[in-house]
């Protein structure tokens, strides 16, 4: 496997059900990033995780929670969702120095669709 | 606060043809701009960025972007378009003198090259 993986690539639940996004790369990049894609928004980026740790979080709700074991894997674990969180979650990676944004660019995984009934 | 302008939700243009997509930027820093493109159930794929130097970048796929300070503007663009470049592109932009992780996307412009 090359790149960014992303599992499932569809996910359909129920809004009381209890589901996990997985991500990894095998790129050796240090920063992870979990975005939402909705139609006709910009991405909005949720989480990023440096070095396995958490170093922003855009006002996300309670019910998306983040866990970065490693470097290389990054679980988005949800609980209680609502219909509008339906969206494609798109995982991305990318070389950084911590403390200090850099040019690097970011690799995308193919996402997830989800679908929240 | 930091943003990213698509003007345009859909561009049309004829095989063969330059096609232009536009995107214009506000940071409080110097920017690094990026474009990417998102083809059907696919993430997004770097296409080329700007960080310094040469305002003229080069990127993949015979597409290239003009970075434009005075009027805050970094317009992607092709000689010659191909059916297979109908896809969805985003611009991004990174203020890196913040030392945010953040970038900040467009919301997108569709682009349709008719045979």
């Amino acid at each position: 496997e090359t790149g960014v993986t992303q599992t499932p690539r569809h996910l359909v639940m129920g809004m009381t059900n209890k589901k996990s996004l997985k991500c990894e790369q095998h790129l050796g990049h240090n920063a992870m990033y979990w975005y939402k894609q909705s139609a006709k928004k910009p991405l909005e980026l949720m989480f990023v995780y440096s070095l396995e740790e958490r170093v922003e979080n855009n006002s996300v709700p309670s019910r998306f929670s983040p866990e970065c074991p490693n470097s290389s894997h990054l679980f988005l674990h949800l609980h209680t969702l609502q219909p509008e969180d339906s969206a494609l979650y798109l995982c991305a990676s990318s070389q950084d120095i911590p403390g200090l944004a850099g040019g690097n660019e970011q690799f995308f995984g193919p996402g997830t669709r989800l679908t929240v009934l | 606060a930091q943003s990213v302008a698509q003007p345009e939700d859909q561009v049309n243009v004829a095989e063969g043809n330059p096609l232009t997509v536009k995107c214009t930027y506000s940071v409080s820093g110097n920017p690094y701009l990026f474009w990417y493109v998102q083809y059907p159930n696919r993430g997004l794929q770097f296409l080329l960025k700007y960080i310094t130097g040469d305002n003229l970048v080069k990127g993949s796929y015979g597409f290239e972007a003009e970075f434009n300070k005075s009027q805050t503007s970094f317009h992607l663009k092709k000689p010659s378009a191909l059916v297979s470049d109908s896809a969805l592109y985003f611009c991004a932009v990174r203020d890196h003198t913040s030392g945010t992780y953040k970038y900040i996307f467009g919301t997108g412009t569709r682009l349709k090259v008719l045979a």
